[in-house]
């Protein structure tokens, strides 16, 4: 069985970084993209980047690019997303996903809030 | 980017109905080489993450009811559920992945009466 778990809640400070991470089970990790998505405000959904874990090439939104950052850990079959600069707009629930024609399995989903 | 444009952005409809939801994307997610439509419909319930239903605009993901329906080409798709269940309560996002980055609609939030 796929299944991606989620690292916890975590509320942090404006300006400080928070380390996500999304650990793979049921399938080869190396095999498929891992994307990871912003949900904020319970409802709009924006996608963040992608990682190949194989070769550990990225894809990033422009949007994100100077916020996010991906990276994986193939002994541990782990996907990590950092984001750094932390501000209010960057309280929202994130997801990791993976991608084969579409997102067919999702993490639970780690919620950040950006709180001093 | 291409923009997704979902509605309505709610209704409300009782067991047993048949539902319709529209998705409108800004250019053709149709990928002329393969035929296929480059857009996916999700449902997310209350609380939990987003789980996949349709991809490539008609095929139903597997372990899917076949109350859920995909259709459209081009820029014009739609969701339907032909007989509305209570455990449909849900919000339900389109993503187009024909370009990057992929884009998701706003949502239809699906109320039952």
């Amino acid at each position: 069985e796929v299944q991606l778990q989620q690292s916890g809640p975590e509320l942090v400070k404006p300006g400080a970084s928070v380390k996500i991470s999304c650990k793979a089970s049921g399938y080869t990790f190396t095999d498929y993209n891992m994307h990871w998505v912003k949900q904020s405000h319970g409802k709009s959904l924006e996608w963040i980047g992608y990682i190949y874990p194989y070769n550990g090439g990225t894809g990033y939104n422009q949007k994100f690019k100077s916020k996010a950052t991906l990276t994986v850990d193939n002994s541990s079959s782990t996907a990590y997303m950092e984001l750094r600069s932390l501000t209010s707009e960057d309280s929202a629930v994130y997801y990791c996903a993976r991608m084969v024609y579409a997102m067919d399995y999702w993490g639970q989903g780690t919620s950040v809030t950006v709180s001093s | 980017d291409i923009v997704m444009t979902q509605s309505p952005s709610s209704l409300a409809m009782s067991v047993g109905q048949k539902v319709t939801m529209s998705c409108k994307s800004s250019q053709s997610l149709l990928n002329s080489s393969n035929q296929k439509n480059y857009l996916a419909w999700y449902q997310q319930k209350p609380g939990q993450s987003p789980k996949l239903l349709v991809y490539f605009a008609s095929t139903r993901e597997s372990g899917v009811p076949d109350r859920f329906i995909g259709s459209g080409s081009g820029t014009d798709f739609t969701l339907t559920i032909s007989s509305v269940q209570a455990e449909d309560l849900a919000d339900y996002f389109c993503q187009q992945h024909y370009s990057t980055p992929p884009t998701f609609g706003g949502g239809t939030k699906l109320e039952i009466k």
